[in-house]
């Protein structure tokens, strides 16, 4: 089992629409989640943290179960900027893991007049 | 806003030869990364530097990789003797602590080509 699984997409959507994505890790011991944007050829910049309680930033709301070693995010209202690669990220931080970043594969969104 | 600074942005290297990245972390990091990305596939961890020593590493990195902070300030990756799957996006990044809920500043990358 992939440490960090996601659906690849590609997702396309028309502008103003709601597209969620769904991420399961397979490291019980994980410790922090992340929601990471990745442009083509770029960085990945973080997008938002993920927390149990749920936590929502403006159009983006995050999820974490962590009985089903779940996460997810969704995206209301989507713009064209929002065309990019989302990258679920866990860190097992602790002991001998020093925040050591594990990647999903990555869901390819495309925005669309 | 604080960065994470990468040079150079592209490197063309024979193979067989020795490469350096370089990478100037954020000031009042603590924990510093490298990780890569091979054209189309996942972004893979490489090594975790804290304490001026190496605290953790991929099978991905062998002997052929070193990783040193020689001034306090720059972060470097030495390839010693590149493959031609070493052709690859390298990630710098830094944290102030170990595994916090902020996330991970990257650098914005060195294309390292293998000829």
């Amino acid at each position: 089992r992939k440490e960090v699984e996601q659906d690849p997409g590609p997702f396309n959507v028309p502008e103003g629409a709601t597209v969620a994505f769904n991420c399961t890790y397979s490291n019980s011991a994980s410790q922090s989640f992340f929601w990471y944007r990745q442009d083509c050829r770029k960085e990945p910049k973080l997008l938002m943290s993920v927390y149990s309680s749920g936590n929502e930033d403006g159009r983006f709301t995050a999820q974490l179960n962590r009985a089903s070693q779940y996460i997810s995010l969704l995206i209301r209202d989507s713009k064209l900027s929002d065309s990019a690669t989302y990258l679920c990220v866990v860190s097992a931080a602790g002991g001998t893991s020093y925040g050591k970043l594990t990647f999903g594969q990555g869901t390819i969104l495309t925005v669309h007049p | 806003e604080p960065e994470v600074t990468q040079t150079p942005s592209h490197q063309v290297t024979q193979m067989g030869q020795e490469v350096i990245l370089r990478c100037v972390p954020i000031s009042n990091h603590l924990y510093f990364y490298w990780y890569r990305q091979i054209l189309g596939q996942k972004v893979e961890f490489l090594v975790s530097f804290y304490n001026n020593e190496i605290s953790e590493k991929s099978e991905i990195f062998d002997d052929q990789f070193s990783v040193e902070r020689p001034d306090g300030s720059n972060f470097t990756l030495k390839i010693r003797s590149t493959k031609l799957e070493d052709s690859a996006m390298y990630f710098c990044a830094s944290n102030e602590v170990s595994g916090g809920d902020d996330g991970y500043t990257f650098g914005s990358g060195t294309r390292l080509t293998v000829v």
